[in-house]
């Protein structure tokens, strides 16, 4: 089966640099996603990484090792809007059902 | 290009009632998922559908049930709803099964079991 483990809260300060993160145990790995949600709306995506590395996309970046079973997100230059839930998925391998496995979410909180 | 779309988008039922939900995906994209989100429990994985045929299944029991019709709309069922049921079911589309096709999300629709 598949474990994933985040944070349950964060807060941080408008302007600064937050690090989530977020480990895993799975029957083989196939990729690792980030979303953003906020409250009462459907999470939107952020990243993607299968690979060992850091991924980086604007103010948001992502680094994952394998071997670790780790990945985390990384947010610059925080601004109030980044104020949501922060959840990883994990998709196994295909043999191994390959649906997409949520972590329960990180609940970050923005303050001026 | 329009995203995925969802109805109701809220709705009160009564114990022992049935529902069903629908899904307009991504226009192209030929997978559709079901989640269930719950304060205590996150996003559950319900099942996935590709191309009129369940390709994964969660741990739910057997009162949840869904399908995909040919134009790759689907719609999900429950039956003999438990209050345990009140949750925000999700549905997400991707344009194919490759596990870098990345998954887009509808708005949700909000159940209510009374």
């Amino acid at each position: 089966g598949q474990n994933i483990d985040q944070p349950t809260e964060m807060t941080a300060t408008e302007g600064a640099i937050v690090q989530i993160n977020c480990t895993y145990q799975t029957s083989g790995f196939n990729g690792l996603f980030w979303y953003q949600q906020h409250a009462g709306e459907a999470p939107t995506f952020l990243s993607y990484n299968v690979l060992d590395g850091l991924e980086e996309k604007g103010r948001f970046s992502s680094f994952l090792s394998r071997s670790k079973g780790y990945s985390y997100l990384l947010l610059k230059e925080l601004q109030m809007k980044d104020s949501a839930s922060y959840l990883c998925a994990v998709r196994p391998l295909r043999s191994s059902g390959d649906k997409l496995t949520f972590g329960t979410g990180t609940r970050l909180a923005v303050r001026p | 290009k329009a995203g995925v779309t969802q109805t109701p988008r809220y709705l009160i039922k009564t114990r022992g009632q049935q529902v069903t939900l629908s899904c307009s995906p991504i226009s192209g994209h030929r997978s559709v998922s079901w989640y269930q989100q719950t304060p205590g429990q996150g996003l559950q994985f319900l099942f996935e559908y590709f191309s009129e045929t369940q390709r994964n299944k969660g741990n739910f029991p057997g009162r949840f049930s869904g399908r995909q019709f040919s134009n790759s709309r689907s719609e999900m069922n429950v039956s003999t709803l438990e209050l345990g049921d009140s949750a925000l079911y999700l549905c997400a589309s991707r344009s194919g099964v490759a596990a870098t096709d990345t998954q887009y999300f509808g708005p949700g629709t909000r159940l209510t079991v009374l």
